[in-house]
């Protein structure tokens, strides 16, 4: 593809619902990110693969959330229980090699805009 | 602890104006540090790194280790330089650390 795709683009949930939100990396990309980025915000970490791998999710603020990438290309954040505070812009990022160091750049989806009412 | 300071939410300045955008780190080790922008209706995309100390799109940022800043500079401002910018640090894990973004507005 393109680059790295998100769906959906937008996601209005009632408080209490789950909801899944989609990441395709660019094919061939090890590393996958994701971030979440409330309005006014800069994006924050929650959480990264190095293939099927979930190497640090020091950034999930509960145990409500929840990602997987189990054949190392397509990941799903999942969000169970949604509260108000979890409306936020939902970013996913993907890069080439196995460390972000040395010259490497990640290159980021459109994000999936989730409002909680 | 890993931290991103940019001071300023907002900067505004006219066509041709010089521009800085600010951007102060924490970190004990040697960082990696990045400017990322977000034009309008755009995705957020790299424009530049410390490592590499290229200039694009006219903008330059130099790492100053004793005074741990990394400020984006562009010494003729032009209209579509209007974005929002977003410095980032890479320590000694594999993920990104931003700041809190400046928009910058270029007025004709």
């Amino acid at each position: 593809g393109a680059g790295v795709s998100q769906s959906p683009r937008y996601k209005v949930a009632k408080r209490g619902q789950d909801v899944a939100l989609r990441c395709d990396p660019i094919s061939g990309h090890v590393s996958l990110f994701w971030y979440q980025q409330a309005l006014g915000q800069g994006p924050e970490f929650l959480t990264y693969f190095q293939n099927e791998a979930q190497l640090d999710k020091s950034g999930l603020p509960s145990d409500r959330f929840f990602a997987e990438r189990p054949e190392g290309s397509v990941s799903t954040l999942k969000i169970q229980r949604t509260q108000q505070e979890d409306s936020a812009v939902y970013l996913c990022a993907s890069s080439a090699p196995l460390r972000l160091r040395n010259n490497e750049k990640l290159f980021f989806g459109s994000g999936t805009q989730l409002s909680v009412l | 602890a890993q931290r991103v300071t940019q001071p300023e939410k907002l900067l505004s300045v006219f066509k041709g104006a010089p521009v800085e955008l600010k951007c102060n780190y924490s970190y004990s080790g040697s960082p990696e540090l990045f400017w990322y922008v977000q034009y309008s209706r755009q995705r957020l995309q790299l424009l530049l790194r410390h490592i590499s100390r290229e200039s694009i799109k006219g903008f330059t940022a130099d790492l100053n280790k004793g005074e741990t800043s990394f400020h984006l500079k562009k010494p003729f401002a032009q209209e579509e330089d209007s974005a929002m910018y977003y410095c980032a640090l890479s320590g000694n894990t594999d993920k990104l650390i931003f700041g809190t973004g400046t928009r910058l507005q270029v007025f004709p």
